[in-house]
């Protein structure tokens, strides 16, 4: 079964609007969790490390204040598209990992989201 | 700058052969892999990995072969069955202390004729 849920699967909204989608892991604690955004046939980019406790650390060219991103237990991190716009439309996917050594990382279904 | 290289978006095999899907990566600094394989509608699922100080990894019908002098991977399913078509995806990290960032390929499309 799955051991990391992605909430909302799915999300249209007006331009202007923020949007928050939540990953949560389910049977385990992950002080680590990870943001993706994938664009129509290319691969799952990094946005950003969640680590719980403390801030987020970005990649390159991904803009901190436009994705807000809260990792407030050991199993849960939000991200949060704010103020969103057409371009940001994306399918995000969120994963988290155990915390020991070489423990894969398990992906959420991913959230699909359209702004209009 | 794709650090990890799928070059087949596709591939079709007939169901009881090997399907063999190719992976290929720049950054020297990589030494552990994975393959994910990811269903419509779903989140990609860890398959098999591999560490550089391995050549091969074997977890019942699914091997997984490293060549580092050729920087090359490779995912052999043998024999294929109809619900391995999905989409596979090859991902690289650096195991230094803490980090955990993996690089992702574009994919590779595996359809099992019956």
């Amino acid at each position: 079964g799955a051991v990391v849920s992605q909430h909302p699967s799915r999300v249209i909204c007006k331009s202007g609007t923020s949007v928050k989608i939540e990953c949560r892991s389910l049977d385990f604690q992950a002080t680590t969790m990870f943001w993706y955004r994938q664009f129509p046939k290319q691969s799952l980019m990094l946005m950003a490390t969640s680590n719980e406790g403390s801030k987020a650390t970005y990649e390159q060219g991904v803009e901190k204040d436009k994705f807000l991103i809260n990792h407030a237990s050991l199993t849960l991190s939000t991200l949060t598209v704010t103020s969103a716009h057409p371009e940001d439309s994306s399918f995000y996917i969120c994963s988290a990992r155990r915390d020991l050594s070489n423990q894969p990382q398990h992906f959420g279904d991913g959230t699909r989201l359209s702004i209009l | 700058d794709q650090q990890v290289k799928q070059n087949s978006p596709s591939l079709s095999v007939q169901e009881g052969r090997i399907s063999i899907l190719n992976c290929d990566y720049t950054n020297s600094m990589f030494d552990y892999f994975l393959w994910y394989k990811k269903y419509p509608a779903e989140g990609p699922t860890f398959l098999i990995s591999i560490s550089s100080i391995k050549d091969k990894n074997e977890d019942g019908r699914f091997t997984v072969f490293l060549n580092k002098s050729a920087k090359h991977l490779s995912l052999h399913i043998v024999p294929s069955q109809p619900g391995d078509s999905a989409v596979y995806f090859c991902a690289a990290k650096e195991s230094n202390f803490g980090n955990e960032k993996l690089t992702f390929g574009t994919g590779t499309r595996l359809t099992i004729i019956p």
